[in-house]
Parts: C-alpha cells; sequence; structure tokens
C-alpha cells in the first residue's frame, strides 16, 4: 500500500526553527513531485511548496518564500521542509502530498497523515 | 489564483441518502477538477480527477461531473464511512492548486 509517513511537529516559539519529515512507503518519489500544504485552525487548504525528483525544481508561497526550504534525500524515499523564523501565523496542520503527473500537473494522488507545528 | 467555493458548507443526511455536493470556480477550469474526502485524524483521499475519473479503489457510488465554472460530486446510498469532509481542488492554474472551503457531511 502506497503511503507518506510525516513526523516533525510540535510546539516552537516565534523565530525559531523546525523541521517536518515525509517519508514514502511503499514506494519511492522516482518519477512523482511532492508538495507541501497546510490548513490554519479555521481556514482551508493551502499550497505551501513544491519539488521535482525529476530536475530538481522547487517553488515556494509568497508567504514563506526565504524562510522555508524543500529538499529530499538522495535514495528518494523522503521530503523535508525545513521552516525557518517561525511566525505564529505559521501555526498549521502542514501536509505533504505526492504528484502524478501522469494524471494532470498539480494533482496529489497520496497524501500524509498531516502533523501539527504550533507557534506560540 | 482560482477560488474554489464549495456549497452547502454542511449537510445532514441519512444513511442510504444519496447527496449531491456543488464546487463553483471563479474562472473556467478545463478538465482539472479534484475531489477528496478526508475522515478526522487521516489523510485525504482522492476521489475524483478530470473532473469525473475516480480514482483507483474508490467505489462506484462516488461521481463526479461538470464543466466550466460548475463541478459536482454525486454520492449515492451513503454509507457509514462516507460521513466526512469533501474539498473540491483545481489544478488547472498551478501553482497554486486551490481548494474549496469543504463540505462537512454528517448523520441526520
Amino acid at each position: 500500500q502506497e503511503q507518506l509517513v510525516q513526523s516533525g511537529g510540535g510546539f516552537v516559539q516565534p523565530g525559531g526553527s523546525r523541521r517536518l519529515s515525509c517519508t514514502a512507503s511503499g514506494f519511492i518519489f522516482s518519477g512523482y513531485d511532492v508538495s507541501w500544504f497546510r490548513q490554519a485552525p479555521g481556514k482551508g487548504l493551502q499550497w505551501v511548496s513544491y519539488l521535482s525528483f525529476t530536475n530538481g525544481a522547487t517553488l515556494y508561497a509568497d508567504s514563506v518564500r526565504g524562510r522555508f526550504a524543500i529538499s529530499g534525500d538522495n535514495n528518494k524515499k523522503s521530503v523535508s521542509l525545513h521552516m525557518n523564523n517561525l511566525r505564529v501565523d505559521d501555526t498549521a496542520v502542514y501536509y505533504c502530498a505526492r504528484l502524478d503527473v501522469t494524471l494532470g500537473r498539480g494533482l496529489s494522488d497520496v497524501w500524509g497523515q498531516g502533523t501539527t507545528v504550533t507557534v506560540s | 489564483e482560482i477560488v474554489m467555493t464549495q456549497s452547502p458548507a454542511a449537510l445532514s443526511v441519512s444513511p442510504g441518502e444519496g447527496v449531491t455536493l456543488s464546487c463553483r470556480a471563479s474562472q473556467r477550469v478545463s478538465s482539472r477538477v479534484a475531489w477528496y474526502v478526508q475522515k478526522p485524524g487521516q489523510a485525504l483521499r482522492l476521489l475524483i480527477y478530470a473532473d469525473s475519473t475516480r480514482a483507483p479503489g474508490i467505489p462506484a457510488r462516488f461521481s463526479g461531473s461538470g464543466s466550466g465554472t460548475e463541478f459536482t460530486l454525486s454520492i449515492s446510498s451513503l454509507q457509514s464511512e462516507d460521513f466526512a469532509v469533501y474539498y473540491c481542488q483545481q489544478y488547472e492554474t498551478w501553482p497554486p492548486a486551490t481548494f474549496g472551503q469543504g463540505t462537512k457531511v454528517d448523520v441526520k
């Protein structure tokens, strides 16, 4: 069964840092892209960042550019989101998701279970 | 950025009944609408993509339709496991792929 397993959430003070991890189970990321999304309390799902394992391209939402960094490991089994200079409004449940470009660029077909980051 | 608006925000349905959820896009979307379901504490699960194609393993009681700016997800004969929150998403213009605010379906 193809799954994404997330870890790394927790409490952090404003200005602090946190690293979230997303590990593939039942597949490897080769041939796929990955995005991170977040959902703040009472808010909708928001795209945060993107990584292509094909060409290494990365993209970021304006709200996190310069503070967050996405990276993948060389064995294509996990993705990390490095979050720096965290702000109170970064508080959210963070989700990683696999993007299968053969189904449609930007379509997420497998999601992680989510991990909560609280900045306070 | 394309804004997706779902309606209603919530509805109560009896098991065995059918339901139709709506999603409106702020501009035309061409065969790039998906639907997801989320249960508390669980990962989002892809139900429908390309407006009307069921994802692998999704039962036939789920169907998607629509075009242009108006899209619907229909569930015939709701089962106990179907009571959850449903999201529509456009991936026509990406990034960002944008989501509706969700429709919560609970038991009447």
